[in-house]
């Protein structure tokens, strides 16, 4: 089974409005991390949030915030008043455990068009 | 503060060259990590190391790739034999600590690797 799950098509938002960003987890392990980074076409991984799963609240960042919902095994991005500047992709992920070998686990990304 | 660097940010190499990807990073930070990005996906783990060490390698490739991050200077992804398919961005990441699920790590500005 796929750890970190974006289903969702190109995305179009108009400028300043708000948009959702899917993203479904998979995990047994009771702790773990997860990350939103976006890329735009310049190319680079640009970290955005990050929510503990032990976290009581969602996290926030400027106008980032995480929906996270813990039964359901999501963690959605939700950006308030898009910006020209956030057309880009966006990749959700996963880090799991503890351990040493607890590595970041990628989804594939989700395409984000901003419309004047 | 400088953030992870890579160099080169394009490399261009002939099929049976070698390619080698430097990533010095951020100051204070002691674990790398290099992820690959294929046209069209996410990112996917490749190798973690820390000073002198590999801790985990289970992304990298059986042949031609290898990896080292020595005591003194920046690490270094090393490809030999380059065949087309090795084309794709290679990210470099840095964290102040081991994997612990609340660490964030941050990325550079990824290497392209284009073999003609």
């Amino acid at each position: 089974a796929q750890k970190i799950t974006q289903t969702q098509p190109g995305m179009f938002v108009q400028e300043k409005e708000a948009v959702t960003l899917d993203c479904t987890y998979d995990t047994s392990d009771p702790s773990y991390g997860l990350f939103w980074y976006k890329q735009p076409s310049s190319g680079e991984m640009i970290f955005l949030i990050y929510q503990g799963s032990y976290d009581q609240q969602n996290a926030t960042e400027g106008r980032y915030s995480l929906n996270f919902q813990k039964a359901r095994k999501s963690a959605n991005l939700v950006i308030s008043a898009s910006q020209l500047g956030d057309s880009a992709m966006y990749f959700c992920a996963m880090r799991e455990g503890v351990g040493a070998n607890s590595k970041l686990t990628f989804g594939k990304g989700i395409t984000l068009s901003v419309r004047p | 503060n400088a953030g992870v660097m890579q160099n080169p940010r394009h490399l261009v190499r002939r099929r049976g060259q070698e390619a080698r990807l430097r990533c010095s990073p951020m100051k204070g930070h002691s674990h790398v990590y290099w992820y690959r990005q294929l046209p069209e996906e996410g990112l996917k783990f490749m190798v973690y190391l820390q000073k002198e060490n590999i801790i985990d390698e289970s992304g990298m490739p059986k042949e031609r790739f290898s990896a080292e991050f020595p005591k003194e200077g920046p690490s270094i992804l090393r490809i030999q034999q380059v065949v087309r398919g090795d084309s794709a961005a290679y990210f470099c990441a840095s964290s102040p600590q081991g994997p612990i699920s609340g660490n964030t790590i941050y990325f550079g500005e990824g290497s392209w690797l284009t073999v003609v």
